[in-house]
């Protein structure tokens, strides 16, 4: 099954690093991790994708655990605009597989 | 903006009639999905196109839903006998195929409410 755990909600300081957990325990070895996030009423956008190694571009971080069965995003300072729900997601086949997601509040 | 979008944004209808929802994708990519998201959740993936030809459908499309994609464009997604459980989000992304792994871009959505 191709789930993925994360927490409900999150809370971050604007301006401080926002590290947002992800736990994909059932992941193979060829599968990606995909981050999204969604403001409200938008489609999902694109933040960042790995497989093994870390990653870094202009919006967010990716750290993925040395056995791949965890992942933390990290946007390293959070602005309000960063307010949203975050999915952590399996690229399986052809599909994505969503869960909840977790809702970043970033307070000022 | 070269990016995915969709047609209506918005639509309002009355239980039991039909409507119909486009997706134009980003030009170059030959791969296009439809999901559908509801109040409080991720989205769920419905159906997904390569170029024409529809591979793979989820058990959550009934045989009143009908998605074509007739020259490997843009994509229509049509519900038949529309029901209060069909409001939704219904959101349309797409992917290049000749990557390894395929990076969904998404469109900003149709809001479907049935009264």
């Amino acid at each position: 099954d191709a789930k993925t755990t994360q927490p409900t909600s999150m809370d971050c300081a604007e301006g401080r690093a926002a590290n947002l957990p992800c736990n994909h325990s059932t992941i193979s070895g060829n599968e990606y991790v995909y981050w999204y996030r969604q403001i409200h009423s938008q489609g999902p956008q694109y933040i960042i994708h790995g497989l093994k190694n870390n990653e870094t571009n202009e919006m967010a971080s990716l750290i993925i655990t040395e056995d791949r069965k965890s992942s933390t995003l990290i946007l390293p300072h959070a602005t309000l605009r960063d307010t949203a729900v975050y999915y952590c997601i399996f690229h399986r086949g052809n599909q994505f597989y969503f869960g909840t997601g977790t809702s970043l509040t970033v307070i000022p | 903006d070269t990016g995915v979008s969709q047609d209506p944004r918005h639509k309002i209808t009355k239980r039991g009639q039909n409507v119909t929802f486009r997706c134009d994708p980003i030009s170059e990519h030959n791969r296009l999905y439809w999901y559908r998201q509801t109040l409080g959740q991720g989205p769920e993936f419905l159906t997904y196109f390569q170029n024409e030809a529809q591979l793979e459908k989820s058990r959550l499309l009934s045989d009143r839903f009908s998605a074509e994609r007739p020259k490997g464009s843009f994509s229509t997604l049509e519900i038949q006998r529309t029901e209060q459980g069909d409001s939704a989000m219904y959101l349309c992304a797409s992917s290049l195929a000749r990557r390894a792994h395929g990076t969904q871009y998404f469109g900003p959505g149709t809001r479907l409410t049935v009264l």
